[in-house]
């Protein structure tokens, strides 16, 4: 069964500090997807970004970048120099590409940055 | 403009009084669902459906229908709602065939009190 651990409920910052938010997941798949999506406090989730299990490369989006290892079953999620508009709750998921389409969320982490 | 729409945003309700909850998206996706969100749970899908007339179950049917006559809409349908049911839906809808069906692209949400 997959599983997704963001062990993180609420990280605190003051602005323009990096932080990184942890994933860690469990599957049984060889193919799989990884999600970030981003809940600002208006309420809406916003997709961030999708990688693949077979593709480790690191991707980075601006302030933003995933570091995914195979090795460790982690995705994370790092901010360089966070702004307050960073603030809001991020959600990992998980979805293994053989399975029934039912992705699996972490429960998030809520991120407050500071001005 | 591409989107998905719930409504009604808001809903406040008694036991038992059925309600049906609108999901519509203009993206021509084969792909929806439905999720509840609740403080510390993260997001649980209650139903997909990979196109008209396809749908199944995901972790937490119980107490809730769907039906998908037509592409565009995925109504949730709550026969005789009770307050465990209060909480925070949100309908997605992706494209159905390779990687992109894991990119989903979520609803406002609806946030739903059952008194």
């Amino acid at each position: 069964a997959q599983k997704v651990t963001q062990a993180q409920t609420e990280i605190s910052v003051v602005e323009k500090e990096d932080v990184t938010l942890d994933c860690v997941y469990e599957t049984r798949d060889t193919t799989y997807y990884l999600f970030w999506y981003k809940q600002p406090p208006s309420g809406e989730l916003v997709f961030l970004i999708r990688r693949n299990s077979f593709d480790e490369q690191n991707e980075i989006s601006g302030r933003y970048s995933w570091n995914f290892q195979k090795s460790t079953s982690s995705f994370n999620f790092t901010i360089t120099a966070s702004q307050v508009v960073d603030s809001a709750v991020y959600f990992c998921a998980l979805s293994e590409a053989g399975g029934s389409y039912i992705p699996t969320f972490g429960r998030g982490t809520s991120l407050i940055v500071h001005p | 403009e591409a989107q998905v729409t719930q409504n009604p945003r808001y809903l406040i309700t008694v036991t038992g009084k059925k309600l049906t909850v609108t999901c519509s998206q203009n993206m021509n996706h084969e792909y929806m669902s439905w999720y509840r969100q609740d403080p510390g749970l993260g997001l649980r899908q209650i139903y997909y459906s990979m196109n008209v007339e396809v749908t199944d179950k995901g972790d937490v049917p119980e107490g809730y229908k769907v039906s998908r006559k037509e592409k565009r809409n995925f109504p949730l349908i709550l026969e005789s709602p009770s307050p465990n049911q209060t909480s925070l839906y949100f309908c997605a809808s992706s494209f159905g065939e390779g990687q992109t069906r894991y990119e989903q692209y979520f609803g406002p949400g609806t946030r739903l009190t059952v008194t």
